[in-house]
């Protein structure tokens, strides 16, 4: 079976250009979770998704960050503009309803 | 807000030594997981627990729910050079999230062969 798959693996752009990461979680499963993961701060969750609604998304640092989830097989998570702090790994992750989260191989992002 | 206490934080071990890491927390836990990272590529989802008290294995890998809720520890016998990697402590159910992980901030393992 196929895992969480996160595309692209890398991105490097440049300050205040707008950046898309795409996800597609496991088939079947109704949670989607975005972490960010920094040296400083560890992994951390952005925001939760339960059945393609967004239910939690105290963790989005600011509005340049923002999520969808148009159906059960598909998410993006866009910052715009984006800035040199935004750098780090962008994981997405999906789950059956508990709290067992299945992680995709992340998007390693640069602002530069 | 939650904090998750892992350590040690790092580790330098020999082949065929058993490995000792925890966590604990401030904060009563309804769920704890345990991952492993390597370079490069996302989180692993190696034991979950979600009883207090619950010992559960995985091969050559055995971690604890601690009996307070707060603590969690994972083993890992006779080591190989491939168990190299960060290993991630996580908690989920405090305050009524279920969904929501804490993560610690992880222990590097170094296997010398």
């Amino acid at each position: 079976d196929a895992g969480v798959i996160q595309s692209p693996r890398h991105e490097v752009t440049e300050m205040g250009q707008e950046v898309t990461l795409r996800c597609k979680p496991i088939s079947g499963h109704n949670s989607l979770f975005w972490y960010r993961q920094t040296m400083m701060r560890g992994l951390e969750l952005l925001i939760y998704f339960n059945n393609n609604v967004p239910i939690d998304d105290s963790g989005m640092p600011e509005d340049r960050f923002s999520a969808k989830m148009p159906n059960a097989s598909f998410s993006t998570l866009k910052i715009q503009p984006s800035e040199p702090r935004d750098s780090a790994v962008y994981f997405c992750a999906s789950s059956l309803g508990i709290a067992e989260a299945f992680f995709g191989q992340g998007t390693r992002l640069t602002v530069v | 807000g939650q904090q998750l206490n892992q350590s040690p934080q790092s580790m330098f071990i020999q082949e065929g030594e058993d490995v000792s890491m925890n966590c604990t927390s401030s904060s009563i836990f309804n769920t704890w997981l345990w991952y492993k990272q390597d370079p490069g590529e996302g989180p692993v989802l190696l034991i979950a627990l979600y009883k207090a008290g619950e010992l559960t294995s995985n091969g050559r890998l055995t971690a604890q729910f601690g009996i307070t809720r707060k603590d969690s520890f994972l083993n890992i016998s006779a080591s190989i050079p491939s168990d190299v990697g960060i290993y991630f402590c996580a908690g989920a159910g405090s305050g009524g999230s279920n969904y929501k992980l804490t993560f610690g901030k992880g222990t590097l393992l170094t296997v010398n062969p």
